[in-house]
């Protein structure tokens, strides 16, 4: 079956670690995005990419590191400059003409 | 940029009954209106969507209308049942979502028995 994969589904660091989240798709999808989610918040964009070997910045890019090495492949670096990276972290991927997005499950990231 | 409101927060109607979630856009040149549900712990699902082409866009129990003028768009469910409990987002784009959505903060839908 084709879809997008998200791991790990939990994740706890300590704070001032660099962290990745991992973001695979087998959809065939051009773009892939990034979005972190916050109890009672709508989801916001961290970055995206439309094609190989490049990548935007989303509305709340700082602290965040990204990589379009492969198509279908998006992680996600969150880094020790993110002042408050605990949240539910989405990756999702569409084809460029169609932008209904697929959604994988989310990491949940807790630092201590 | 972009700017997406959505109410309620919280929407909770007996079973049977319809329910309405209502989102405002800013952007004039927004052209592409996503509408996803989402479960407890899981990612947001794509429901239904509409073009600026289109006034009014209709899927079985779920449908959608947008007023360009007034720039808000409207998803409509009814015969509620208890599987459409969830948190709803609707969201905008002025690029057909290929450069990212913006999206509102979410209804919590509760059906009650």
């Amino acid at each position: 079956d084709g879809g997008i994969t998200q791991s790990p589904k939990y994740l706890f660091r300590k704070e001032g670690q660099n962290v990745t989240l991992s973001c695979e798709q087998n959809l065939n999808h051009d773009a892939m995005y990034w979005y972190r989610q916050d109890p009672g918040q709508g989801l916001r964009l961290i970055y995206y990419s439309q094609i190989v070997n490049d990548f935007q910045k989303g509305d709340i890019a700082e602290g965040y590191s990204v990589s379009r090495e492969k198509k279908e492949s998006f992680p996600l670096t969150v880094t020790s400059a993110q002042k408050n990276p605990t949240a539910f972290y989405l990756c999702a991927s569409s084809i460029m003409d169609s932008a209904g997005y697929t959604f994988g499950s989310g990491t949940r990231l807790t630092v201590v | 940029g972009e700017n997406v409101e959505q109410h309620p927060s919280t929407l909770s109607v007996q079973e049977g009954d319809s329910a309405v979630i209502k989102c405002t856009y800013s952007d004039s040149a927004s052209n592409y209106f996503p509408w996803y549900k989402q479960e407890l712990g899981k990612g947001p699902q794509l429901i239904i969507d509409i073009r600026s082409n289109v006034g009014e866009k209709k899927d079985q129990r779920i449908a959608v209308t947008l007023n360009k003028t007034a720039k808000h768009f409207s998803l409509h469910i009814t015969e509620t049942q208890p599987e459409d409990s969830a948190v709803y987002f609707c969201a905008a784009s002025t690029g057909g979502g290929a450069d990212g959505l913006t999206f509102g903060k979410g209804t919590h839908l509760i059906i009650q028995p």
